[in-house]
């Protein structure tokens, strides 16, 4: 079965540059997530959409921003990166069904970025 | 604030032992709580959930058991394998004012199958 797709997954960048991680969801699938997850940390949540509108917002800080396409991929820009941004950023996806039936979502494999 | 407590954080076993992995949430309207997998340098991967008007769900050696009352939910492996060492993720999920999901994950579990 096809899964959630992340590019790319390895990027190095220095401080003060910007990075772009492209996500691409499993198909049918409308709603994209975001998350950070730091070295033996578990996955903080940075942003959602929802057929290109963002939907929730965590702990993205004002430097990153992200969009939903109406392909329903997502991208992750994020500039001014510090040697704090190091970390592996998910995308993860979701199909939204009613309310309150619970929804799952699947994770990609992850986008390493390293600041250096 | 809400959160979700994961214990404990690391956890070693002997092949074919049982490990346990219990979580604790806050949110009492939390509905739906799935347990992820991770190995390393890649994704989560979900390997069961359960649903807030279940009590407990069982697929092979997995198994999760929800006490809405005490908000516990816990994953139990029986028959443990080398291949089931990994980092598990327990997570504690109610739809958002916008109708997405909103996540809140447990802080993980290393766990170590001895062989």
């Amino acid at each position: 079965a096809a899964g959630v797709i992340q590019s790319p997954r390895h990027l190095i960048k220095e401080k003060r540059e910007t990075a772009t991680l492209k996500c691409y969801p499993i198909p049918r699938h409308d709603t994209v997530y975001w998350y950070q997850q730091g070295p033996g940390q578990d996955p903080q949540f940075l942003i959602s959409f929802y057929v290109k509108m963002q939907s929730d917002k965590g702990s993205i800080p004002d430097r990153f921003s992200a969009q939903q396409f109406s392909d329903y991929h997502s991208e992750l820009n994020m500039s001014s990166l510090e040697l704090g941004d190091s970390a592996l950023y998910f995308c993860a996806s979701s199909f939204r069904r009613g309310r309150n039936s619970g929804n799952t979502i699947y994770f990609g494999e992850g986008s390493w970025l390293t600041v250096v | 604030g809400e959160n979700v407590e994961q214990h404990p954080s690391t956890l070693s076993v002997q092949e074919g032992d049982s490990a346990v992995i219990k979580c604790t949430y806050s949110d009492s309207a939390s509905n739906y709580f799935p347990w992820y997998k991770q190995e390393l340098g890649k994704g989560p991967q979900l390997i069961i959930d359960i649903r807030s008007n279940v009590g407990e769900k069982k697929d092979q050696r997995i198994a999760v058991t929800l006490n809405k009352t005490a908000k516990h939910f816990s994953l139990h492996i029986t028959e443990t394998q080398p291949e089931d060492s990994a980092v598990y993720f327990c997570a504690a999920s109610k739809s958002s004012d916008s109708g997405t999901y909103k996540y809140i994950f447990g802080t993980g579990t290393r766990l170590k199958v001895l062989a």
